[in-house]
């Protein structure tokens, strides 16, 4: 059983177009979480939902607009695609999310590439 | 925010060996600082995790020490192996809800 899915695996696009990304977790957690990994490795958040509300909306584009429509579900949607978005994203869950504290889960990550 | 630092960035040590790996963290009010290892192709997955009220866990290989006066933690894996090779990420709670990872370690066993 896949605790944290996300789909799809590897995404090739074209500048300009939009996108979207789906995260689902079977854990039963509260909190969700968009993570961008670039080229280097750098992992940095992005999003944070608990319970379906918006939590943590760090420096992101506002190109890149979070939907949950329940808080199993976390989807990243992305506008006007640009190269500089290539990277790998990762989707993760936690419990209850309290302060950071909880153990995150990870998705396997989604592969963007935008041409 | 936390500011999480880790060094170093590569590191490659014969198999059999110990590795070690360190991160310094910004903020002193931080409780709780867990380890991912990130193999190729694949998200991060939690190893061992540390909170303030304790100086070292220890999980068989793992182990994690935490010195809160001088503000970091260190990973230890001993008797490496092969399959010990990936990349290693240390992390602080950041501003509520999130983490704050330091830039990654990649770790190389060779036979």
């Amino acid at each position: 059983d896949t605790a944290v899915s996300q789909t799809p695996k590897y995404l090739v696009t074209q500048m300009g177009n939009d996108k979207s990304i789906k995260c689902e977790q079977n854990l039963g957690h509260d909190t969700m979480y968009w993570y961008k990994q670039d080229s280097k490795k750098f992992l940095k958040i992005m999003f944070s939902y608990n319970n379906k509300e918006l939590i943590i909306n760090e420096t992101v584009p506002n190109r890149f607009s979070p939907k949950s429509p329940d808080k199993a579900h976390l989807n990243l949607h992305i506008n006007s695609l640009e190269l500089g978005d290539s990277a790998v994203y990762f989707c993760a869950s936690s419990l209850f999310g309290t302060l950071g504290t909880d153990t995150q889960y990870f998705g396997p990550g989604t592969r963007l590439t935008v041409l | 925010g936390e500011n999480v630092e880790q060094h170093p960035s590569t590191l490659s040590v014969q198999e059999g060996d110990s590795a070690v790996i360190k991160c310094t963290y910004s903020d002193s009010a931080s409780n709780y600082f867990p380890w991912y290892k990130q193999e190729l192709g694949k998200g991060p997955q939690l190893i061992i995790d540390i909170r303030s009220n304790v100086g070292e866990k220890k999980d068989q290989r793992i182990a994690v020490t935490l010195n809160k006066t001088a503000k970091h933690f260190s990973l230890h894996i001993t008797e490496t192996q092969p399959e010990d090779s990936a990349v290693y990420f240390c992390a602080a709670p950041d501003s509520g809800y999130a983490l704050n990872f330091g830039k990654g370690t990649s770790l190389l066993v060779t036979p």
